[in-house]
């Protein structure tokens, strides 16, 4: 079974905090995935990684900073912690290659943090 | 650009009645279409995908999509709830960048199954 984990089930945070949310998975993915869900918004991509060292910007990356120094770890970063950064954040792995787009992803519990 | 729109943000059905989540597709080549499932405190899991063979689509738990390029439609189905099914329920459209595959997620749809 695919496993994909995170550092935290629940976080708190205060404004201007750096916040580091850490993802870790087991099954040699070359694509990971940080997503944020809001109520009546699904999940929103923040960046993703394609391979060690390389990352690409998501749909609303601003706030938020990743790296990716090993294949299975994937952490994302909030350099100066607000409360609009409060939500649930997602993390995801998927094999790559041409053919990625068939695959499923596999996700993570999800950190629920909380900004105040 | 490829989205997905998912036409009820809550759906209620009662327990042994069908049901039916709708979602519409933009894309602009032929997709890769996803139906997720989360209940609640739970992880995402993959209910189906479709990746251009047959058109009507099985998945788990008695749930089915059928693809329709005419009505740019992907509708999820189930002939009868039950009340495990109660959950959030997450359309899918994925896009190859160049780099990665991406997923692009509906706003999801909230099912309730009632007594």
């Amino acid at each position: 079974d695919v496993k994909v984990t995170q550092s935290s089930r629940y976080l708190v945070k205060r404004t201007g905090e750096k916040v580091f949310l850490e993802c870790v998975q087991d099954m040699d993915h070359e694509n990971m995935f940080w997503y944020r869900q809001d109520p009546g918004l699904g999940l929103r991509l923040i960046y993703f990684s394609y391979d060690v060292k390389m990352k690409e910007k998501g749909d609303i990356p601003e706030g938020y900073s990743v790296s990716r120094e090993k294949k299975e770890r994937f952490s994302l970063i909030l350099e100066s912690a607000s409360t609009n950064q409060t939500s649930m954040y997602l993390c995801a792995s998927i094999r790559g290659g041409g053919l990625a787009g068939y695959n499923e992803q596999f996700f993570g519990p999800g950190t629920r943090l909380t900004v105040l | 650009a490829q989205s997905v729109t998912q036409l009820d943000s809550h759906v209620s059905v009662s327990e042994g009645t069908p049901v039916l989540l709708r979602c519409n597709y933009s894309s602009s080549y032929s997709p890769s279409l996803f139906w997720y499932v989360q209940h609640p405190n739970k992880g995402l899991q993959l209910l189906l995908k479709y990746t251009s063979a047959a058109t009507l689509v099985k998945g788990i738990n008695g749930f089915e999509a059928e693809f329709k390029k005419s009505e740019t439609s992907f509708h999820l189905t189930k002939p009868s709830a039950h009340m495990s099914d109660a959950a959030e329920y997450f359309c899918v459209v994925s896009y190859y960048t160049g780099t990665a595959s991406k997923l692009t997620f509906g706003t999801g749809t909230r099912l309730q199954v009632t007594l």
